[in-house]
């Protein structure tokens, strides 16, 4: 099994509705990251975690919300999905251990989120 | 923000060339990292390097903090090394700001 999963793997959904992308990880790390993948754009980061009660904004986290139910779950929603979210989402994880350093990072296998 | 830019953004090459890859930073980190997404999407890690210079088998990485810069090498390419490169760079206290990528392809 991955160390990091992520569900759904893909999901199409209409304009307006509201989607949850989760993830889940058995590494034990405290560190968790949501970014998205645009074609030609690299990956942007959407939010981050460095503990269960820490929550960041990263570059890109208009129209998106996330929630750290625990240690090793890092949820993120699209609460009124548009088509230009249309893309491929990763979370990661990296290990606290590191201090104020990030840290090496481990990603999940992407979740492919299409907004018609 | 800190910038980060990725060079050449594509590199076409017959398998057993070389090739280096260029990534440029705007400000000091304390950790850079590359990584590998294959063709079917997967993201690898393939070297921490805030700074020096490391080899994995094909692979290596060089860093030079001072210069805001780093390359990953690859030698005698196969056409498993096909993909997408980043580069990835923070500050201390912050998450893994990525450049766009270089897009690989290795053609045999």
């Amino acid at each position: 099994d991955a160390d990091v999963t992520q569900t759904p793997r893909n999901r199409i959904t209409k304009t307006g509705k509201r989607i949850m992308l989760e993830c889940s990880q058995t590494k034990g790390h405290d560190r968790m990251y949501w970014y998205r993948q645009d074609p030609g754009l690299g990956l942007r980061l959407i939010y981050y975690s460095f503990d269960v009660k820490d929550i960041n904004k990263g570059e890109i986290s208009d129209g998106y919300s996330v929630s750290r139910q625990a240690q090793a779950k890092f949820s993120l929603s699209l609460e009124s999905a548009i088509p230009n979210q249309t893309a491929l989402y990763f979370c990661a994880t990296s290990d606290s251990s590191w201090g104020l350093h990030t840290g090496e990072l481990f990603f999940g296998e992407g979740s492919r989120l299409t907004v018609l | 923000g800190i910038q980060v830019e990725q060079s050449p953004p594509d590199l076409i090459l017959q398998e057993g060339a070389n090739s280096t890859l260029r990534c440029n930073f705007s400000d000091s980190v304390n950790n850079l990292q590359w990584f590998h997404q294959n063709p079917w999407g997967q993201l690898i890690n393939l070297f921490y390097i805030p700074s020096g210079t490391k080899q994995n088998g094909r692979l290596s990485a060089t860093t030079v903090a001072t210069e805001r810069y780093s390359l990953l090498y690859i030698s005698s390419s196969q056409t498993t090394d096909s993909g997408v490169y980043f580069c990835a760079v923070s500050q201390a206290g912050t998450a893994l700001i990525f450049g766009k990528g270089t897009t690989l392809s290795v053609s045999s």
